[in-house]
């Protein structure tokens, strides 16, 4: 199982560029969320989807969209990239249902806005 | 805003030493709390969690206590290696789409 795969893995955009960050996961898992990480604060959510065609807004949403068309795609899109977005951002995919189910974390894109 | 305050930023023990990660919460909502790990280049992986109905949970050299009236969870690593040495990450998941909210890290360093 490949799990949670995202690319690119480094990126440098110039301000004002747009770019699609994918992720894919082959574990058949309903949710699925993006985080950015930056020095000092953690793994803030960016957005989420609980399955195909449902998505909702996580803590710092502005200035990304998402879509979820399939199960296993969940694309983070940047339509004007900002310095503010330099960042590592993760893609995670964990199973629904009830109970506590584990999330699995993609190995990160690198992002850098100049 | 903060909801899970995680200390110390970062931690540094000698080879056998037992680090302990502390994280405080406010929001009684909370109802699972899982423990990260992350080495460089790496995405988070799942350590270990426990729910707020149990006041301790052990899983080999890693220990979380908690204390629910506190709304406190720590994490120990009882002799710690220098493979340790990595990002820890508490995080907290509540609400009906079950998203995680993390502390900002502790950055442990295990000198051999």
């Amino acid at each position: 199982n490949a799990g949670v795969t995202q690319t690119p893995k480094f990126q440098v955009l110039k301000t004002g560029q747009s770019m699609t960050l994918q992720c894919a996961q082959d574990m058949n898992h309903e949710y699925m969320s993006w985080y950015r990480q930056d020095p000092g604060m953690g793994l803030r959510l960016i957005h989420y989807s609980v399955g195909a065609g449902i998505t909702d807004q996580g803590e710092v949403p502005n200035g990304y969209n998402v879509s979820r068309s399939t199960t296993e795609d969940f694309p983070l899109r940047l339509l004007s990239a900002a310095p503010s977005q330099t960042s590592v951002y993760f893609c995670a995919s964990r199973s629904g249902g009830s109970g506590d189910t584990e999330a699995f974390f993609g190995q990160g894109t690198r992002l850098t806005v100049v | 805003q903060q909801q899970v305050k995680q200390s110390p930023q970062s931690l540094i023990v000698q080879k056998g030493g037992i680090p302990i990660i502390n994280c405080a919460y406010e929001n009684t909502a909370f109802d699972y709390f899982p423990w990260y790990q992350q080495f460089p280049g790496k995405g988070p992986a799942l350590l270990i969690a426990i729910r707020p109905d149990v006041s301790e949970k052990k899983e080999g050299r890693f220990t979380i206590s908690f204390n629910k009236s506190a709304k406190q969870f720590s994490l120990h690593i009882m002799d710690s290696q220098p493979g340790d040495s990595a990002t820890y990450f508490c995080a907290a998941r509540s609400g009906s789409a079950r998203q995680l909210t993390f502390g900002s890290g502790t950055q442990l360093t295990v000198l051999p």
